[in-house]
């Protein structure tokens, strides 16, 4: 069955500050992970898909096949970068989404 | 990217009533999906909508809840039938662009619903 896990609800960090958003999954064939963000009053958008191995707005995220992982990063948080993010996964054109971990970048 | 354009955007329903919501897409994308958000929660997904032929539900969604329609490839329509506060949610409208690579679903602003 597919499953994503964002053990994380709330995350605060300073701005600067390195931040992670945990992501698991789990899932039986072989996968496509996608982080979504939705800042404040705004339509939910895509950030980034593990495919493309790209850097959006500094954020990067490495799928880790043995860990199961799929966890979003950035060096040095920014104000702006606050918002709630969901870790996604694609098994078959539809999308199966975690819980989300609302990240506040405190200045 | 499609652009995915939902309406209403917002509205107060009274308990019992049915209200429909409308998804234009403005190109033809393969694939299209219902999605709820409940307050504090993620999303979860309804329904594929399938053009010319009965949606697809997931566990726990039923097609007298929630009728879909989808006559072409750029509209679809899902209605919340005989409403009660536990439907008050987001619906989010959903596509999967045909044009890009991989799998990437885009979204509706969403209609955001309180039943009261």
């Amino acid at each position: 069955a597919q499953r994503v896990t964002q053990p994380e609800k709330l995350l605060s960090v300073f701005k600067g500050a390195p931040v992670e958003l945990k992501c698991n999954y789990s899932y039986s064939g072989s996968p496509e992970l996608f982080w979504y963000v939705q800042y404040s009053r705004q339509r939910l958008q895509l950030l980034l898909r593990h495919i493309s191995r790209e850097s959006i707005k500094g954020f990067t995220a490495d799928l880790n096949k043995g860990e199961t992982s799929f966890h979003l990063k950035k060096p040095f948080a920014q104000e702006e970068d606050s918002a709630m993010y969901y870790c996604a996964l694609s098994g078959s054109s539809n999308l199966f989404f975690g819980t989300g971990t609302r990240l506040t970048v405190i200045p | 990217s499609a652009v995915i354009s939902q309406k209403p955007s917002r509205d107060i329903c009274q308990r019992g009533t049915s209200l429909t919501i409308q998804c234009q897409v403005d190109s033809q994308v393969t694939m299209m999906f219902w999605y709820r958000q409940q307050p504090g929660q993620s999303l979860t997904l309804i329904a594929t909508a399938n053009q010319g032929s009965e949606a697809t539900y997931e566990s726990g969604f039923v097609i007298d809840k929630f009728p879909i329609s989808r006559p072409n490839l750029t509209f679809s329509t899902l209605t919340v039938s005989n409403m009660s506060p536990e439907d008050s949610s987001i619906y989010l409208c959903s596509v999967v662009d045909s044009l890009s690579s991989g799998n990437t679903i885009y979204f509706g602003e969403g209609s955001w619903l309180t039943v009261v």
